[in-house]
C-alpha cells in the first residue's frame, strides 16, 4: 500500500536558521502530495500540494518541489521563526485503484524554534 | 468559510465502555473522515464517508463504529475502551472524494482510566 516516510522525528534549531525536513514516499499510482502544519490546540491544516513532477508548492515561506525520480517532496525554509513552531504532516493522495477518498499520513515531525 | 466542530473537546472513559464522539461541519462538504493521532504514528484513517450513510474503513477500523446519518454529521464510536488508552481523534472534511484538501476540527482527546 501507500506509505510516506519523514525521516526527522524532531527538530530543534534557532531563529533564522534554514529548515529542511526530509519526506519520501511509495505509490502505486501518481499522487498529489501535501504538507499540513499542525498548530497546538488546532487540528493540521493545508500549508501547500502539488501534483505534477517538478512542481514546487509553497506558501508563508515554505516551500517543496515534487521530485518522481526520487520519490521525494522535501520542505525547506531559508529562515525559520519562533512561530513557526509546530508539528509538520507530509501526506499523498493516490485517486488510482482502491484509494480513492483518502490521505496516507507520515509520522510527522515536531520543529522547535528557539529564540 | 466554514468550521468543523468536535464534541466533546475532553473525553474521560473506563475501560470497556462504549465511549461516542460528534462531529459536525457546514462546509457542506461530501466526504468526512476520522483520523487517530498517536505521538510519533501520525494520523492514521480509521473510517471515512463519501455521502450521507454511506461508510468506509480506513487501516485502523477494527474496534470503531461509525455514523453518518445527515451530510452534516458523523460520529465515532469506540465500541470497548482499553485501559490507559491516550489518543487525540481528529474529524475532517473535504469536497470532493479525492481527499484532495481536508479541513480538521480540533480534536477530542481521550484518556481512559
Amino acid at each position: 500500500g501507500d506509505s510516506v516516510t519523514q525521516t526527522e522525528g524532531q527538530v530543534a534549531l534557532s531563529e533564522e536558521d534554514f529548515l529542511t525536513i526530509h519526506c519520501n514516499y511509495s505509490a502505486s499510482g501518481y499522487p498529489t502530495l501535501f504538507w499540513y502544519v499542525q498548530y497546538p490546540g488546532e487540528g493540521p491544516q493545508l500549508l501547500f500540494r502539488a501534483s505534477r513532477d517538478k512542481e514546487k508548492g509553497s506558501s508563508r515561506g515554505f516551500e517543496a518541489t515534487y521530485d518522481k525520480g526520487t520519490t521525494s517532496f522535501h520542505l525547506r525554509k531559508a529562515s525559520v521563526q519562533e512561530s513557526d513552531s509546530a508539528v509538520y504532516y507530509c501526506a499523498l493522495s493516490d485517486l488510482s485503484g482502491a484509494n480513492t477518498g483518502k490521505l496516507t499520513f507520515g509520522h510527522g515531525t515536531i520543529l522547535r524554534v528557539h529564540p | 468559510g466554514g468550521i468543523i466542530t468536535q464534541t466533546p473537546k475532553f473525553l474521560i472513559g473506563q475501560e470497556g465502555q462504549k465511549l461516542t464522539l460528534k462531529c459536525q461541519q457546514n462546509f457542506n462538504h461530501d466526504t468526512m473522515y476520522w483520523y487517530r493521532q498517536d505521538s510519533g504514528k501520525g494520523l492514521r484513517l480509521i473510517y471515512y464517508s463519501i455521502t450521507e450513510n454511506d461508510l468506509q474503513k480506513g487501516d485502523l477500523s477494527e474496534g470503531y463504529d461509525a455514523s453518518r446519518e445527515k451530510k452534516s454529521s458523523f460520529s465515532l464510536t469506540v465500541t470497548s475502551a482499553q485501559k490507559n488508552e491516550m489518543a487525540v481523534f481528529l474529524c475532517a472534511s473535504s469536497v470532493d472524494r479525492g481527499g484532495e484538501r481536508l479541513f480538521f476540527g480540533h480534536g477530542t482527546k481521550l484518556s481512559v482510566l
